[in-house]
Protein backbone atom coordinates (compact mmCIF):
# COMPACT_ATOMS: atom_id res chain seq x y z
CA UNK A 1 0.00 0.00 0.00
CA UNK A 2 1.44 3.45 -0.92
CA UNK A 3 1.79 6.25 1.49
CA UNK A 4 -0.48 8.79 0.16
CA UNK A 5 -3.30 7.89 -2.51
CA UNK A 6 -4.98 9.68 -5.00
CA UNK A 7 -7.90 9.13 -7.86
CA UNK A 8 -5.42 9.41 -10.94
CA UNK A 9 -8.27 10.44 -13.27
CA UNK A 10 -8.49 11.86 -15.95
CA UNK A 11 -11.23 13.70 -14.16
CA UNK A 12 -13.68 15.52 -16.73
CA UNK A 13 -16.45 17.81 -16.00
CA UNK A 14 -18.20 20.96 -17.92
CA UNK A 15 -17.53 23.98 -16.76
CA UNK A 16 -19.45 25.14 -14.07
CA UNK A 17 -19.46 21.96 -11.62
CA UNK A 18 -18.38 20.65 -8.19
CA UNK A 19 -15.01 18.90 -8.11
CA UNK A 20 -13.95 16.69 -5.36
CA UNK A 21 -10.63 15.32 -5.12
CA UNK A 22 -9.66 12.91 -2.60
CA UNK A 23 -6.46 11.55 -0.90
CA UNK A 24 -6.23 8.51 1.61
CA UNK A 25 -3.20 8.21 3.21
CA UNK A 26 -1.65 5.15 5.91
CA UNK A 27 0.11 6.99 8.72
CA UNK A 28 -1.77 8.47 10.74
CA UNK A 29 0.89 10.78 11.79
CA UNK A 30 0.84 13.48 9.49
CA UNK A 31 -0.52 17.12 10.42
CA UNK A 32 0.03 19.19 7.90
CA UNK A 33 -2.17 18.82 4.47
CA UNK A 34 -1.48 20.97 1.31
CA UNK A 35 -3.06 21.00 -2.27
CA UNK A 36 -0.93 21.57 -5.55
CA UNK A 37 -1.96 22.63 -8.74
CA UNK A 38 0.37 21.70 -11.99
CA UNK A 39 0.27 23.00 -14.83
CA UNK A 40 1.34 20.85 -17.97
CA UNK A 41 5.73 21.08 -17.69
CA UNK A 42 5.16 23.45 -15.14
CA UNK A 43 6.33 23.69 -11.08
CA UNK A 44 3.55 22.89 -8.65
CA UNK A 45 1.35 25.92 -7.18
CA UNK A 46 0.33 25.96 -3.77
CA UNK A 47 -3.10 26.26 -3.15
CA UNK A 48 -4.04 25.26 0.04
CA UNK A 49 -2.11 24.35 3.17
CA UNK A 50 -4.24 22.85 6.30
CA UNK A 51 -3.42 21.55 9.84
CA UNK A 52 -4.64 19.01 11.56
CA UNK A 53 -8.45 18.45 11.13
CA UNK A 54 -10.61 20.83 9.43
CA UNK A 55 -12.19 22.77 6.80
CA UNK A 56 -10.29 25.53 5.21
CA UNK A 57 -11.90 28.38 2.41
CA UNK A 58 -10.21 30.34 0.25
CA UNK A 59 -12.20 32.11 -2.38
CA UNK A 60 -14.07 29.10 -4.84
CA UNK A 61 -11.58 26.67 -3.18
CA UNK A 62 -12.20 24.46 0.14
CA UNK A 63 -9.99 22.05 1.99
CA UNK A 64 -11.44 19.65 4.07
CA UNK A 65 -9.07 16.89 6.59
CA UNK A 66 -10.52 13.84 8.42
CA UNK A 67 -7.87 13.10 9.90
CA UNK A 68 -10.27 10.01 11.95
CA UNK A 69 -10.38 8.49 8.43
CA UNK A 70 -7.11 9.45 6.84
CA UNK A 71 -9.14 11.14 4.71
CA UNK A 72 -8.61 14.83 2.63
CA UNK A 73 -10.67 16.74 0.00
CA UNK A 74 -10.29 19.55 -1.98
CA UNK A 75 -13.52 20.87 -3.21
CA UNK A 76 -13.86 23.63 -6.73
CA UNK A 77 -17.09 24.95 -6.87
CA UNK A 78 -17.90 26.89 -10.39
CA UNK A 79 -14.96 25.36 -11.50
CA UNK A 80 -13.72 27.44 -15.19
CA UNK A 81 -11.39 26.06 -18.00
CA UNK A 82 -8.62 27.40 -16.75
CA UNK A 83 -8.53 24.46 -13.16
CA UNK A 84 -7.91 22.20 -15.97
CA UNK A 85 -4.53 20.92 -14.73
CA UNK A 86 -3.12 18.01 -12.14
CA UNK A 87 -4.01 18.54 -8.77
CA UNK A 88 -1.53 16.54 -5.88
CA UNK A 89 -1.93 16.58 -2.42
CA UNK A 90 0.79 16.47 -0.06
CA UNK A 91 1.79 15.84 3.53
CA UNK A 92 4.28 15.88 6.36
CA UNK A 93 4.45 14.93 9.89
CA UNK A 94 5.98 17.97 11.47
CA UNK A 95 7.50 21.55 10.34
CA UNK A 96 10.53 21.04 8.93
CA UNK A 97 10.49 17.61 7.59
CA UNK A 98 10.03 17.04 3.77
CA UNK A 99 6.72 16.50 2.00
CA UNK A 100 4.83 13.43 1.10
CA UNK A 101 3.34 13.50 -2.49
CA UNK A 102 0.01 11.76 -4.24
CA UNK A 103 0.44 10.10 -7.47
CA UNK A 104 -1.65 13.42 -8.36
CA UNK A 105 -5.22 13.73 -10.16
CA UNK A 106 -5.53 14.95 -13.77
CA UNK A 107 -8.49 17.31 -14.23
CA UNK A 108 -10.36 19.19 -17.41
CA UNK A 109 -13.02 21.64 -17.32
CA UNK A 110 -14.86 21.10 -20.36
CA UNK A 111 -16.17 24.98 -21.93
CA UNK B 1 9.85 39.62 -5.74
CA UNK B 2 11.03 37.04 -8.16
CA UNK B 3 10.29 33.32 -6.82
CA UNK B 4 11.99 29.85 -7.44
CA UNK B 5 14.43 30.31 -10.39
CA UNK B 6 15.61 27.17 -11.96
CA UNK B 7 18.07 26.80 -14.56
CA UNK B 8 18.47 25.14 -16.99
CA UNK B 9 14.87 24.48 -18.44
CA UNK B 10 15.70 21.61 -20.37
CA UNK B 11 18.72 19.16 -20.26
CA UNK B 12 20.01 16.00 -22.65
CA UNK B 13 22.56 14.09 -21.47
CA UNK B 14 23.32 10.34 -22.30
CA UNK B 15 24.13 7.70 -20.07
CA UNK B 16 26.81 7.65 -17.87
CA UNK B 17 26.99 11.27 -18.35
CA UNK B 18 27.02 13.92 -15.03
CA UNK B 19 24.71 16.53 -14.46
CA UNK B 20 24.45 19.72 -12.21
CA UNK B 21 20.91 21.45 -12.32
CA UNK B 22 20.94 25.06 -10.37
CA UNK B 23 18.17 26.82 -7.91
CA UNK B 24 17.83 29.80 -6.57
CA UNK B 25 15.17 30.05 -3.83
CA UNK B 26 12.23 32.28 -3.03
CA UNK B 27 13.35 35.88 -1.52
CA UNK B 28 13.69 35.80 2.24
CA UNK B 29 13.83 31.68 2.01
CA UNK B 30 16.60 29.44 3.96
CA UNK B 31 16.08 26.20 3.07
CA UNK B 32 16.44 24.49 -0.58
CA UNK B 33 14.54 20.97 -1.29
CA UNK B 34 14.82 18.93 -4.34
CA UNK B 35 12.73 16.62 -5.90
CA UNK B 36 12.47 14.21 -9.01
CA UNK B 37 9.12 13.96 -10.69
CA UNK B 38 9.00 11.27 -13.14
CA UNK B 39 6.40 11.61 -16.00
CA UNK B 40 2.40 10.91 -14.42
CA UNK B 41 4.00 10.94 -10.74
CA UNK B 42 4.29 13.26 -7.89
CA UNK B 43 7.40 14.36 -6.98
CA UNK B 44 9.54 12.20 -4.98
CA UNK B 45 12.03 14.11 -2.11
CA UNK B 46 15.53 13.57 -3.05
CA UNK B 47 16.91 15.96 -0.34
CA UNK B 48 16.98 19.09 1.57
CA UNK B 49 19.36 21.79 2.23
CA UNK B 50 19.83 24.52 5.47
CA UNK B 51 22.87 26.38 6.55
CA UNK B 52 24.75 24.87 3.73
CA UNK B 53 24.64 21.22 4.85
CA UNK B 54 21.96 18.55 3.99
CA UNK B 55 19.60 18.30 6.59
CA UNK B 56 16.84 15.14 5.47
CA UNK B 57 17.39 13.11 2.30
CA UNK B 58 15.02 10.83 0.47
CA UNK B 59 15.70 7.53 -0.59
CA UNK B 60 17.65 8.29 -3.48
CA UNK B 61 21.22 6.46 -4.20
CA UNK B 62 24.76 8.25 -3.66
CA UNK B 63 24.55 9.29 -7.25
CA UNK B 64 22.62 12.28 -6.25
CA UNK B 65 24.79 14.62 -4.34
CA UNK B 66 24.32 18.76 -3.42
CA UNK B 67 25.44 21.64 -2.02
CA UNK B 68 24.10 25.14 -0.79
CA UNK B 69 26.05 28.20 -1.13
CA UNK B 70 25.62 30.68 1.15
CA UNK B 71 23.79 32.89 -0.70
CA UNK B 72 20.97 29.77 0.29
CA UNK B 73 21.20 28.75 -3.68
CA UNK B 74 21.62 25.29 -4.44
CA UNK B 75 23.15 22.88 -7.17
CA UNK B 76 21.76 19.33 -7.42
CA UNK B 77 24.55 16.81 -8.94
CA UNK B 78 23.60 13.89 -10.32
CA UNK B 79 26.89 11.36 -11.51
CA UNK B 80 26.93 8.20 -14.19
CA UNK B 81 23.45 8.99 -15.26
CA UNK B 82 20.57 6.26 -16.06
CA UNK B 83 18.16 6.21 -18.16
CA UNK B 84 15.20 6.22 -15.32
CA UNK B 85 16.85 9.07 -14.26
CA UNK B 86 14.63 10.77 -17.06
CA UNK B 87 12.27 13.03 -15.05
CA UNK B 88 11.48 16.59 -14.33
CA UNK B 89 13.86 18.02 -11.34
CA UNK B 90 11.50 20.53 -9.44
CA UNK B 91 13.31 22.88 -6.58
CA UNK B 92 11.62 24.25 -3.50
CA UNK B 93 12.30 26.66 -1.11
CA UNK B 94 11.12 27.37 2.41
CA UNK B 95 11.48 29.73 5.67
CA UNK B 96 13.16 26.66 8.01
CA UNK B 97 11.71 25.84 11.69
CA UNK B 98 8.70 28.21 11.25
CA UNK B 99 5.08 26.67 12.07
CA UNK B 100 3.85 27.45 8.45
CA UNK B 101 7.04 26.33 6.40
CA UNK B 102 5.21 25.41 3.11
CA UNK B 103 6.85 25.26 0.05
CA UNK B 104 7.53 27.02 -3.35
CA UNK B 105 8.11 25.15 -6.54
CA UNK B 106 9.95 26.11 -9.25
CA UNK B 107 9.18 25.32 -12.77
CA UNK B 108 11.88 22.66 -12.72
CA UNK B 109 14.46 21.34 -15.19
CA UNK B 110 13.43 18.98 -17.50
CA UNK B 111 16.32 15.63 -18.32
CA UNK B 112 16.60 13.76 -20.96
CA UNK B 113 18.58 10.75 -20.56
CA UNK B 114 19.33 8.71 -23.48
Amino acid sequence: QKEVEQDPGPLSVPEGAIVSLNCTYSNSAFQYFMWYRQYSRKGPELLMYTYSSGNKEDGRFTAQVDKSSKYISLFIRDSQPSDSATYLCAMKFNYGQNFVFGPGTRLSVLP
Amino acid sequence: DAGVTQSPTHLIKTRGQQVTLRCSPKSGHDTVSWYQQALGQGPQFIFQYYEEEERQRGNFPDRFSGHQFPNYSSELNVNALLLGDSALYLCASSEYGIHTDTQYFGPGTRLTVL
